[in-house]
């Protein structure tokens, strides 16, 4: 089956520092997705990505559908202790013919944020 | 608007019983899929189904899982005679038929096989 690398595994930052994360793919997806997950929580999407080359920004997070479509990053800004989660990239596919489905998920980026 | 529930939010049971997991999409959702995230690891796709119908249960184990979304009620994760292997958090997810397909995620099921 198709798997994502996500890197890095995990990252340790200071308060007010920029973060980046990225995956690749060795196929390709039509859709590029990035959520957050606290602990003993379900993931929450922060930023969907449907174009080849699209850069999409929600608040102090930035990301960017790679123009080969099997590659995105995740920025975030200046952050913030509330930063703090496990990150997750996933590609979603489309059946031919019909809708997407089937989201396949990175390992996940562990975030800590030393205020 | 309440988002996708799931039920119970942890549930422990002792090799060899059954598990259901029980999930409710949000209002006006008609797809559901199951994931399983072992510790430490992503997501991994189990099964999609929409109401009455499985479309793609290419991720659940053959034997001792299965998956239904009737008519009326929520989708039902069913593992029988659990094993240890089977301790995994359990997320539903839902999205709404037509062109809005993203997924949103409930807050999962911790399953703990002593």
């Amino acid at each position: 089956g198709q798997q994502l690398n996500q890197s890095p595994q995990s990252m340790f930052i200071q308060e007010g520092e920029d973060v980046s994360m990225n995956c690749t793919s060795s196929s390709i997806f039509n859709t590029w997705l990035w959520y957050k997950q606290e602990p003993g929580e379900g993931p929450v999407l922060l930023i969907a990505l449907y174009k080849a080359g699209e850069l999409t920004s929600n608040g102090r997070l930035t990301a960017q559908f790679g123009i080969t479509r099997k590659d995105s990053f995740l920025n975030i800004s200046a952050s913030i202790p509330s930063d703090v989660g496990i990150y997750f990239c996933a590609g979603q596919e489309r059946e031919s013919g019909g809708s997407n489905y089937k989201l396949t998920f990175g390992k996940g980026t562990l975030l800590t944020v030393n205020p | 608007n309440a988002g996708v529930m799931q039920n119970p939010r942890h549930l422990v049971r002792r090799r060899g019983q059954e598990a259901r997991l029980r999930c409710s999409p949000m209002k006006g959702h008609s797809h559901v899929y199951w994931y399983r995230q072992l510790p430490e690891e992503g997501l991994k796709f189990m099964v999609y189904l929409q109401k009455e119908n499985i479309i793609d249960e290419s991720g659940m184990p053959k034997e001792r899982f299965s998956a239904e979304f009737p008519k009326e009620g929520p989708s039902i994760l069913r593992i029988q005679q659990v094993v240890r292997g089977d301790s995994a958090a359990y997320f539903c997810a839902s999205s709404q038929s037509g062109l809005e397909e993203t997924q949103y995620f409930g807050p999962g099921t911790r399953l703990l096989v002593l």
